[in-house]
């Protein structure tokens, strides 16, 4: 089954500096890869995705990016603000039609330092 | 869009006791899946609830201890049988809708 490896597991940064994160997966036919954040107690919020026919997406400081054939995708976070301190997990969805299967990496936990 | 309700929304329980957890979802929706998410864990998938049939369950996870009921396309139940404390999580119910995943709110549920 899909393996989803995360990195690093903790970030600390200063307020104003970029952020990387970055995963790989095993599953070559994954084909969906979403970036959640998730505050304290509370669920995990999709933040920005990407499908495997497209390389980098862009949504306003947040972008992703995917190698297919490294089989890696990251996260880049510009200009950091404190209220982006939280908990981000990566994840790589397998499957077609009725049989779907959504795997998460780790976690990393991101400070950022005003 | 689609929205998730789950109930309760925390629990604490004694141990050897079971738990049945409801997810509703305000949409017919294609899947659903049952999450675990441990203290300070990532989420880790129990079963996909299928409708109409028996759910498939992941390594590690067995239908005794965690059965699954999904009856129609908008509701299912989790229940963890014969509690033990290392069954302290948040357990999760994801649905997925017009190609993207939607989060129940979770239920905490604590073993003592």
């Amino acid at each position: 089954g899909e393996n989803v490896e995360q990195h690093p597991s903790t970030l600390s940064v200063q307020e104003g500096d970029s952020a990387v994160i970055k995963c790989t997966y095993s599953d070559s036919a994954s084909n969906y890869f979403p970036w959640y954040k998730q505050e304290l107690g509370k669920r995990p919020q999709l933040i920005i995705d990407i499908r495997s026919n497209v390389g980098e997406k862009k949504d306003q400081r947040i972008a992703v990016t995917l190698n297919k054939t490294a089989k890696h995708f990251s996260l880049h976070i510009t200009e950091t603000q404190p209220e982006d301190s939280a908990v981000y997990f990566c994840a790589a969805l397998t499957g077609g039609g009725s049989n779907y299967k959504l795997t998460f990496g780790k976690g990393t936990l991101l400070t950022v330092n005003p | 869009s689609a929205v998730i309700s789950q109930k309760p929304s925390r629990d604490i329980c004694q141990r050897g006791t079971s738990l049945t957890i409801q997810c509703q979802v305000d949409s017919q929706v294609t899947m659903m899946f049952w999450y675990r998410q441990q203290p300070g864990q990532s989420l880790t998938l129990i079963a996909t609830a299928n409708q109409g049939s028996e759910a498939t369950y992941e390594s590690g996870f067995v239908i005794d201890k965690f059965p699954i009921s999904r009856p129609n396309l908008t509701f299912s139940t989790l229940t963890v049988s014969n509690m033990s404390p290392e069954d302290s999580s948040i357990y999760l119910c994801i649905a997925l809708f017009g190609g993207e995943q939607y989060f129940g709110p979770g239920t905490r549920l604590t073993v003592t």
